[in-house]
């Protein structure tokens, strides 16, 4: 079965640091990953995904992962945090050849400080 | 705009009752999903339909309900039978192919008073 780890459920950074949100998953076959943000008491919003076509992806608002089959990894980057940044970020999983769609990680806060 | 729309953005329910939560997209997605959020557990399963008339359970489908008789619409209904059922509700929507992003609605949160 496929899941996802997120390591980390809060990480707080100063204002222009460098983001880094951890995603490993476990999968026998090529994942499809993404990482999705929320906001307090509102839906998920689409930051980047990975479909195979490339292993560096860049996302909205700065953000980018890298996908590393030998690490089974998705980490997601951002150079320098910005207020705006604080949120909660899921990383979520969906197999080829699954009906079911996406698998979410547990979620991780990040805080963002002045 | 396109989108998704969930309705009512609070519920508040008296233990024993049934509620249905309202999920209606136009971004004419064959796919629609139910998740639920509870703090530090992220988004879990509940229910999901690929098509018309026809729909699946998820991960924690036990005390939930569902129909999709419209493509546009997939409601979800909480019974009695469920024991915990405050929670934060997200329904999601989809085209077909899996490397396709779902798109979320705002969420419901229901409170049992």
């Amino acid at each position: 079965a496929q899941s996802v780890t997120q390591l980390g459920s809060h990480v707080s950074v100063s204002e222009g640091a460098l983001v880094l949100l951890r995603c490993n998953y476990s999968s026998s076959v090529p994942p499809y990953l993404f990482w999705y943000v929320q906001y307090p008491n509102q839906g998920l919003q689409l930051l980047l995904k990975y479909t195979s076509a490339a292993t560096l992806v860049k996302g909205i608002n700065g953000f980018e992962a890298e996908f590393k089959k030998s690490e089974t990894s998705f980490h997601l980057t951002k150079p320098s945090a910005h207020m705006s940044d604080a949120a909660e970020y899921f990383c979520a999983v969906t197999l080829s050849g699954s009906a079911r769609q996406l698998t979410f990680g547990s979620g991780t806060q990040l805080t963002v400080l002045p | 705009d396109g989108g998704i729309t969930q309705s009512p953005k609070y519920l508040f329910r008296k233990e024993g009752q049934n509620v249905t939560l309202s999920c209606e997209q136009n971004l004419n997605h064959d796919a629609m999903y139910w998740y639920r959020q509870d703090p530090g557990q992220g988004l879990r399963l509940i229910y999901y339909s690929q098509i018309v008339n026809d729909f699946q359970k998820g991960d924690i489908a036990e005390g939930y309900s569902v129909s999709r008789e419209k493509k546009e619409s997939f409601p979800l209904t909480v019974t009695s039978a469920q024991k915990n059922p405050t929670a934060f509700y997200l329904c999601a929507s989809s085209p077909r192919g899996l490397s396709t992003e779902a798109f979320f609605g705002q969420g419901t949160r229901l409170t049992v008073v």
